[in-house]
């Protein structure tokens, strides 16, 4: 029962780099959502998706990009990572909007 | 622009005790609202979703309500146990492509 599985859980990159957040579920949710948590600010929406083949700017997109090439995955990417991108990020899915979202258990990643 | 406030940040209780966790937001034209339990290093977990139509929801020893005209919604946790301490989130979704604004969170210690 594996749910929405998110990898790596820990990363650690310089300025500079890239890398990508892989989310992967296996309920046959259509939406997908990238999140951000960072103290003192809850939870803000990164992208999302309502479908394989889309995405959409949620509240803080900027020096992330996104795809859902499959159903099942959103990636996440960070093409220049900063210091300011130092968050734990969160994915999450649901079948339809006015079902409970199932979230991952996160990625700590950290830029140093 | 949505904003959502959880008061009090954090809440410590004997067990046993009922206590009622609460949830503000300013814009009333809500799709829906959420709860989440998250523990430490771990994603959240849906508690209750009550949708805009509805005035509450009940699971167990838990029971949220909604109160979109004066905005605000309430988690009522009755009998409650140490195996409760979390922190809780509410999340006021805001439109019909499942976006949310969540709050920050009350953290509850339930003491033994």
């Amino acid at each position: 029962n594996a749910g929405v599985t998110q990898t790596p859980k820990f990363r650690v990159l310089k300025t500079g780099q890239s890398m990508t957040l892989l989310c992967a579920q296996d309920m046959n949710h259509e939406y997908m959502y990238w999140y951000r948590q960072d103290p003192g600010m809850g939870l803000r929406l990164i992208h999302y998706s309502v479908g394989e083949g889309t995405t959409a700017k949620g509240e803080v997109p900027d020096g992330y990009n996104v795809s859902r090439l499959k159903k099942q995955n959103f990636l996440l990417g960070l093409e220049s990572a900063a210091p300011s991108q130092t968050s734990v990020y969160f994915c999450a899915s649901s079948t339809v909007p006015d079902q409970p979202q199932h979230f991952g258990d996160g990625t700590r990643l950290s830029i140093l | 622009k949505q904003e959502v406030t959880q008061i009090p940040a954090a809440l410590s209780v004997p067990e046993g005790e009922n206590l009622v966790l609460n949830c503000s937001f300013t814009d009333s034209a809500i799709y829906n609202l959420q709860w989440f339990r998250q523990d430490p290093g771990k994603g959240l977990t849906s508690l209750l979703l009550i949708q805009s139509s509805q005035r509450e929801q009940t699971s167990g020893r838990l029971n949220a309500s909604l109160d979109k005209s004066s905005g605000r919604s309430t988690l009522y946790i009755a009998a409650s146990q140490p195996g409760d301490s979390a922190t809780y989130l509410c999340a006021v979704g805001n439109t019909n492509a499942g976006k949310s604004t969540f709050g920050d969170g009350t953290t509850l210690t339930v003491k033994p």
